[in-house]
């Protein structure tokens, strides 16, 4: 079975300031992959990242990173110089190939960022 | 690209009543998904059509629920006699490659049961 864990509810932090949201999964699959999403109050999910399992290298966009490690089953977020924009719920999420053949995703609960000015 | 169109963005029924939603996917997107999401949780997966065929179901779906996707085009879901516990958000997502590149997902339907 497959599983993302996202220890933290909510988050709050002040303008600039960096942030780290966590996100653990479980897997026995080899081959599988990853997702960030970020999902603001209007609803919609938002794709910020996709890594599969093979590629462990850390990975930058702007202000947003992503660290993957296997050997501790994370992939951890992290939004350098925060700012009031980024306030939102974050989902980690899990895919792996499967009989069916849907790769499914499997969220986290989420965790919920609130940047303060 | 238009994106992944849901209609209607809300809807409030009489628990009992009958609802239905429609998902219009990404035009060249043969794979289609619903996930049902309620208050402070992740998504949870429904079902899954590839073209016309709905080729897995979540045990989340009980035989109230019941989804099709006609000449693999639009997708429509439909909750018989509804309950309160069928308030949440349905959410619509469309692919057209394995592997999950371009997974896109609409706004949602948000269902409230009174």
């Amino acid at each position: 079975a497959q599983k993302v864990t996202q220890a933290q509810t909510e988050i709050s932090v002040v303008e600039k300031e960096d942030v780290t949201l966590d996100c653990v999964y479980e897997t026995r699959d080899t081959t599988y992959y990853l997702f960030w999403y970020k999902q603001p109050p209007s609803g919609e999910l938002v794709f910020l990242i996709r890594r599969n399992s093979f590629d462990e290298q850390n990975e930058i966009s702007g202000r947003y990173s992503w660290n993957f490690q296997k050997s501790t089953s994370s992939f951890n977020f992290t939004i350098t110089a925060s700012q009031v924009v980024d306030s939102a719920v974050y989902f980690c999420a899990l895919s792996a190939p499967d009989q069916g053949g849907s790769e499914k995703l499997v969220f986290g609960k989420g965790t919920k960022l609130t940047v303060n000015p | 690209d238009t994106g992944v169109s849901q209609d209607p963005r809300h809807k409030i029924t009489k628990r009992g009543q009958n609802v239905t939603f429609r998902c219009d996917p990404i035009s060249e997107h043969n794979r289609l998904y619903w996930y049902r999401q309620t208050l402070g949780q992740g998504p949870e997966f429904l079902t899954y059509f590839q073209n016309e065929a709905q080729l897995e179901k979540s045990r989340l779906l009980s035989d109230r629920f019941s989804a099709e996707r006609p000449k693999g085009s639009f997708s429509t879901l439909e909750i018989q006699r509804t309950e309160q516990g069928d308030s949440a958000m349905y959410l619509c997502a469309s692919s057209r490659r394995v592997g999950n590149y371009g997974y896109t997902f609409g706004s949602g339907t948000r269902l409230t049961v009174v």
